[in-house]
């Protein structure tokens, strides 16, 4: 069974400040896909990206960097110089391939605050 | 529109009484889920359309859930004889792509369920 951790329930950070979001996976399949979303205020989840389990590059778009280390089953998310506005609920979910959304699993979440 | 739209974006229920959530996906988007979000938590899977055929309906938490897509755009989530604790965060996601894998999928900003 697929399953996403995610131990940080909350952090805050002062603006400017570099931060990083843990995630950690588990699955039985060899190919898969991670996803970060992020969840503001309003309710709505933001795509930010998607990474498959052949591609372990690591990514970096603007202030954003993303880890895929499959030796250790985590995908970390890192923000650089955080602003007040990347305050939000950020999940991790993982997707097996060739199934349904059944198999399109969330982390708990991790709620984001920077301060200004 | 642009994006997902869901109505109503709030909603609140005496206990027993039914209720029905609306999911506006992206024009042409032939794959349709819903998720349901309690608060604290990640989204967790609920059903999947297929254009108008509901392929999974495994994560419908009981028989007072129910859904339907009859034309293959607009959904509606119907919840019969609401219970306390099935307040949450309602979400709707589209795609359109039919496979799983969650490639690219477009969340709508949900629909705030509480149960009195």
């Amino acid at each position: 069974a697929q399953k996403v951790t995610q131990a940080q329930t909350e952090i805050s950070v002062v603006e400017k400040e570099d931060v990083t979001l843990d995630c950690v996976y588990e699955t039985r399949d060899t190919t898969y896909y991670l996803f970060w979303y992020k969840q503001p205020p309003s309710g709505e989840l933001v795509f930010l990206i998607r990474r498959n389990s052949f591609d372990e590059q690591n990514e970096i778009s603007g202030r954003y960097s993303w880890n895929f280390q499959k030796s250790t089953s985590s995908f970390n998310f890192t923000i650089t110089a955080s602003q007040v506005v990347d305050s939000a609920v950020y999940f991790c979910a993982l997707s097996e391939k060739d199934n349904y959304g059944q198999n399109f699993v969330f982390g708990p979440g991790t709620r984001l605050s920077v301060l200004p | 529109g642009a994006g997902v739209s869901q109505s109503p974006r709030y909603k609140v229920a005496k206990r027993g009484q039914d209720v029905a959530l609306r999911c506006d996906p992206i024009s042409g988007h032939v794959s349709l889920f819903w998720y349901q979000q309690a608060l604290g938590q990640g989204p967790e899977f609920l059903t999947y359309f297929q254009n108008e055929a509901q392929l999974d309906k495994s994560g419908l938490p009981s028989d007072r859930f129910f859904a339907e897509r009859p034309e293959g755009s607009v959904s509606t989530l119907k919840i019969q004889r609401t219970q306390q604790e099935d307040s949450a965060v309602y979400l709707c996601a589209s795609s359109l792509g039919a496979l799983g894998g969650a490639l690219s999928w477009f969340f709508g900003p949900g629909t705030r369920l509480t149960v009195l």
